[in-house]
């Protein structure tokens, strides 16, 4: 079975852009979640979505926003990109919802940089 | 606040040694703990979780973690490392009702032969 797959591997914006991340979850897993690793740090959630429905958020300006659709595919938009914007964004999915729902199976991530 | 600490940035063993990895959380309830690994350029990979019961648990690549409520701590450990060990690992606390996890800043762990 396929993994958590994501798209782009590697994505170059400029400052002032825009930018959407998409994920795959593995299937039969309906929930997706989204994490922003910074170089030399652990990962921070961003949002977690489940059946459609944002289940979570992390301390994340509202430049980030999410969204899932039917076949729980997900994307993260990255508006009015900054250059601390740059990041390994990480998308996770899991059957459900609730940390006893775990593990949780991560992508290999979006090396997203801001010049 | 929930917080996950790894005081160790950077330790280095040699293969064969046995080797330790310190993780404290804070938490007010009972905690979900995980360690997973990150290889180069790659995700995340889970090694082993605590959600109840025994303390000590196993997980993959001989890897295992003890609870200890009293200390606040889930360290990972293995009796033998091989090179292939090398990489970056988490520790992190799952929060209540949602898939958030909280993780660590990580330990880099460096085999030397």
């Amino acid at each position: 079975d396929a993994g958590v797959t994501q798209s782009p591997t590697h994505l170059i914006k400029t400052r002032g852009q825009h930018v959407t991340l998409r994920c795959s979850p593995i299937s039969g897993h309906k929930s997706v979640s989204w994490y922003q690793q910074v170089l030399g740090q652990g990962p921070q959630f961003i949002f977690q979505y489940y059946e459609k429905e944002e289940r979570g958020r992390g301390n994340f300006p509202d430049r980030f926003s999410a969204r899932q659709f039917p076949n729980y595919s997900s994307e993260l938009n990255v508006n009015a990109l900054l250059l601390g914007d740059s990041a390994l964004y990480l998308c996770a999915s899991s059957p459900g919802v609730g940390v006893s729902n775990q593990p949780q199976h991560f992508g290999d991530g979006t090396r997203l940089s801001i010049l | 606040a929930q917080s996950v600490t790894q005081p160790d940035i950077h330790i280095t063993v040699s293969e064969g040694a046995s080797l330790e990895l310190r993780c404290n959380y804070s938490y007010g309830a009972t905690p979900y703990l995980f360690w997973y690994v990150q290889s180069p350029g790659q995700g995340l990979q889970l090694l082993l979780k605590y959600f109840s019961g025994d303390t000590l648990v196993q997980g993959i690549k001989g890897f295992e973690a003890e609870f200890k409520r009293s200390q606040s701590s889930f360290n990972l450990r293995k009796p033998s490392v091989h090179w292939s060990d090398a990489a970056e690992y988490f520790c992190a606390v799952g929060v209540g009702n949602t898939d958030k996890l909280i993780f660590g800043t990580g330990t880099r762990l460096q085999v030397f032969p």
